[in-house]
C-alpha cells in the first residue's frame, strides 16, 4: 500500500526567511507527488506536481519542491516567505500509473509566517 | 470562470434527516470526487466518479450516496446523517490526473 507523510504539523518561519514543509512518501511503483494550498476558508489549490525529470519542480506563487528519489522525499520550498503564504499545505500521492486521478493525502502541515 | 460550485456552504440538521450536497462544476470534467477533511486526518476520499454512470467507493464511503446522471453535477447523498458525519465536505474535478479543483467546501454539523 502507498501512503504519503507529513512529519510536521506546524511549521513557523519569520517573513523573508525561506521556507520548507517536509514530505515524504512510500509506494512501490514510480511516485506521482503533489502540493496543494488551503487558505483559510477556502478550498484546496493545486500548486505543483512531479512526474518525471527534472527533480526540482517549479509552481505557483514563487513555490518549488526537489524530489529526491533516496530519501523517499518531496519537500516544498520557497526562497523567501511572504505573510500571505500562511496557509496549510499538504503533500499528496498519485494512484498507480501515470493517467490515476485518485490522491492519497497527507496530513497536512499549517504554515505561519511571521511579520 | 472555472469553478466548482457547493452547496449548502454551512448546515447545521439533526440525526436521522436526509440531506443532500449539491456538487456542480463548469469546466467539462469527467472526474469528479468527494473528500471530507477532519483535524488531524486530512482529506480522505468518499467517492469518486470517473465519467456519468461510473461511481466508485474511496476509502471512507459508509453512510454516503452518490450519483452521477450528468457530467456536471454529483451530489453526496447523506441517508440519515449521524454525529460522526459531522465534517468539512469538498467536491473536486479534474481533467488531468492529479490536478483536482475544489469547491470551497460545504461544513456540516450533525447533531
Amino acid at each position: 500500500a502507498q501512503s504519503v507523510a507529513q512529519p510536521e504539523d506546524q511549521v513557523n518561519v519569520a517573513e523573508g526567511n525561506p521556507l520548507t514543509v517536509k514530505c515524504t512518501y512510500s509506494v512501490s511503483g514510480n511516485p506521482y507527488l503533489f502540493w496543494y494550498v488551503q487558505y483559510p476558508n477556502r478550498g484546496l489549490q493545486f500548486l505543483l506536481k512531479y512526474i518525471t525529470g527534472d527533480n526540482l519542480v517549479k509552481g505557483s506563487y514563487g513555490f518549488e519542491a526537489e524530489f529526491n528519489k533516496s530519501q523517499t522525499s518531496f519537500h516544498l520550498k520557497k526562497p523567501s516567505a511572504l505573510v500571505s503564504d500562511s496557509a496549510l499545505y499538504f503533500c499528496a500521492l498519485g494512484g498507480s500509473g501515470a493517467g490515476s486521478y485518485q490522491l492519497t493525502f497527507g496530513k497536512g502541515t499549517k504554515l505561519s509566517v511571521i511579520p | 470562470e472555472a469553478q466548482v460550485t457547493q452547496n449548502p456552504r454551512y448546515l447545521i440538521t439533526v440525526t436521522g434527516k436526509k440531506l443532500t450536497v449539491t456538487c456542480s462544476q463548469n469546466m467539462n470534467h469527467e472526474y469528479m470526487s468527494w473528500y471530507r477533511q477532519d483535524p488531524g486526518l486530512g482529506l480522505r476520499q468518499i467517492y469518486y466518479s470517473m465519467n456519468v454512470e461510473v461511481t466508485d467507493k474511496g476509502d471512507v464511503p459508509e453512510g454516503y450516496k452518490v450519483s452521477r446522471k450528468e457530467k456536471r453535477n454529483f451530489p453526496l447523498i447523506l441517508e440519515s446523517p449521524s454525529p460522526n458525519q459531522t465534517s468539512l465536505y469538498f467536491c473536486a474535478s479534474s481533467s488531468t490526473p492529479g490536478e483536482l479543483f475544489f469547491g470551497e467546501g460545504s461544513r456540516l454539523t450533525v447533531l
